[in-house]
């Protein structure tokens, strides 16, 4: 099947600081990408959509200004935690989409300090 | 709005026992439906999927699930599993990409 890589898969950094995570489908094109966050033994919760050189599309309650998207090409999403905090801290997961089936990423492991 | 209900957080099993985990969702129209397994260090992987005809869905890894319309529920069953099904497991609700994920059930296989 397809295959969605992140990087980093675990990142610490220190309160205030930003952190990019980047998303990318490696063997398709992928029109559409998608950031979720999931809490410790809690559900997936869709953070994001984001379209190829669009704006993404944010859900209610997440802070569009913290959580920067950009999906700059068809194989590549990155979001920017900007002055992260310790609350941001959380797993986050990406996933991606083509004319079949939507693919999910290992996920980053996001601490702040 | 919609919603997913895994009532079961944690299951433990037997290696070659039955596995069954229940899902309930609330959706105002006819609903996909989809079972992702989350293992460490892996992303989700799409067990199976019911979009519409026939209720009883089979999907990889020996997993099937039955749609009921009438109890709304989406239950996952497998007949014998295998330690590597030692998993956690979300059923889903909604459209490719606007999911709405349950809690998820942690399964864990015993000897």
């Amino acid at each position: 099947g397809a295959v969605v890589s992140q990087h980093p898969s675990w990142v610490i950094c220190k309160s205030g600081t930003s952190v990019k995570i980047e998303c990318r489908s490696l063997d398709f094109q992928a029109t559409t990408m998608f950031w979720y966050r999931q809490f410790p033994k809690q559900s997936l919760m869709l953070m994001a959509t984001s379209n190829e050189g669009s704006k993404a599309t944010y859900e209610q309650g997440v802070e569009k200004d913290k959580f920067l998207i950009n999906h700059a090409s068809l194989t590549l999403s990155t979001l920017t935690v900007t002055s992260a905090h310790p609350e941001d801290s959380s797993f986050y997961i990406c996933s991606a989409r083509d004319s079949r089936e939507q693919y999910f990423g290992p996920g980053t492991r996001l601490t702040v300090t | 709005a919609q919603s997913v209900t895994q009532p079961d957080i944690h299951i433990t099993v037997s290696e070659g026992a039955s596995l069954e985990l229940r899902c309930n969702y609330s959706y105002g129209a006819t609903p996909y439906l989809f079972w992702y397994v989350q293992s460490p260090g892996q992303g989700l992987q799409l067990l199976l999927k019911y979009f519409s005809g026939d209720t009883l869905v089979q999907g990889i890894k020996g997993f099937e699930a039955e749609f009921k319309r009438s109890q709304s529920s989406f239950n996952l069953r497998k007949p014998s599993v295998h330690w590597s099904d030692a998993a956690e497991y979300f059923c889903a609700v909604g459209s490719w990409g606007k999911l709405q994920f349950g809690a998820g059930t942690q399964v864990v296989v015993t000897p």
